[in-house]
């Protein structure tokens, strides 16, 4: 077990631009989540998924912000249109999903810069 | 709102002396409360976590944290610091209905040699 793996984990981007990062949750583990950390804050929750389905989204998720789990495995969270103020780091985190008392364990992040 | 605060940004201590990281939290019943470290580089590594029993919840790298539901916190403490214990640390908490964690703002830790 290698634990959350996350792809790329730089990103340098220019305003309007797409960008899809890619995580790689712990084998077997049922959930994932997305969170997004700015300087100097903690992270804040995005979305999260139960298996394939998409089971709750922050009202920081806006419409340019799309997050997928095709098979229920890995996951993508992609950014459209980026802008400046995107420029923060993107957290995954995954659980087994078997109890209300998991742990969530967070990959390293995808820190991204819109210039 | 549901919230985590984390009244110190910065804390220095002295290599080998005691240290107490303070944690309070707002939420409508008592959640699960988690601390996390952060390095440079590293992922949010789990310090520990309560979700029920005893108040006084042992975790890794020696930490230790108390529940205290009177004061609505959740402080971390761990009696002798070592400078690699310097990082970002994150108190969290879970519950309300909701899925996903609520972080703090983070308490720099500086160790003085």
């Amino acid at each position: 077990d290698t634990g959350v793996s996350q792809n790329p984990r730089h990103k340098i981007t220019k305003r309007g631009q797409n960008v899809t990062f890619r995580c790689d949750p712990i084998s077997e583990h049922n959930r994932l989540y997305w969170y997004r950390q700015t300087l100097g804050q903690g992270p804040e929750f995005l979305t999260y998924f139960q298996n394939e389905a998409q089971l709750e989204k922050s009202r920081l998720l806006s419409d340019r912000f799309s997050a997928e789990r095709p098979k229920g495995s890995f996951s993508t969270l992609e950014i459209q249109r980026t802008e400046q103020g995107d420029s923060a780091m993107y957290l995954c985190a995954s659980s087994s999903g078997q109890s209300s008392t998991d742990t969530q364990y967070f990959g390293p992040g995808t820190r991204l810069t819109v210039l | 709102a549901q919230s985590v605060t984390q009244p110190d940004i910065h804390i220095t201590v002295s290599e080998g002396a005691s240290l107490e990281l303070r944690c309070n939290y707002s939420y409508g019943a008592t959640p699960y409360l988690f601390w996390y470290v952060q390095s440079p580089g590293q992922g949010l590594q789990l310090l520990l976590k309560y979700f029920s029993g005893d108040t006084l919840v042992q975790g890794i790298k020696g930490f230790e944290a108390e529940f205290k539901r009177s004061q609505s916190s959740f402080n971390l403490r761990k009696p002798s610091v070592h400078w690699s214990d310097a990082a970002e640390y994150f108190c969290a908490a879970e519950g309300g209905g909701a899925d996903g964690l609520t972080f703090g703002k983070g308490t720099h830790l500086i160790i003085q040699p």
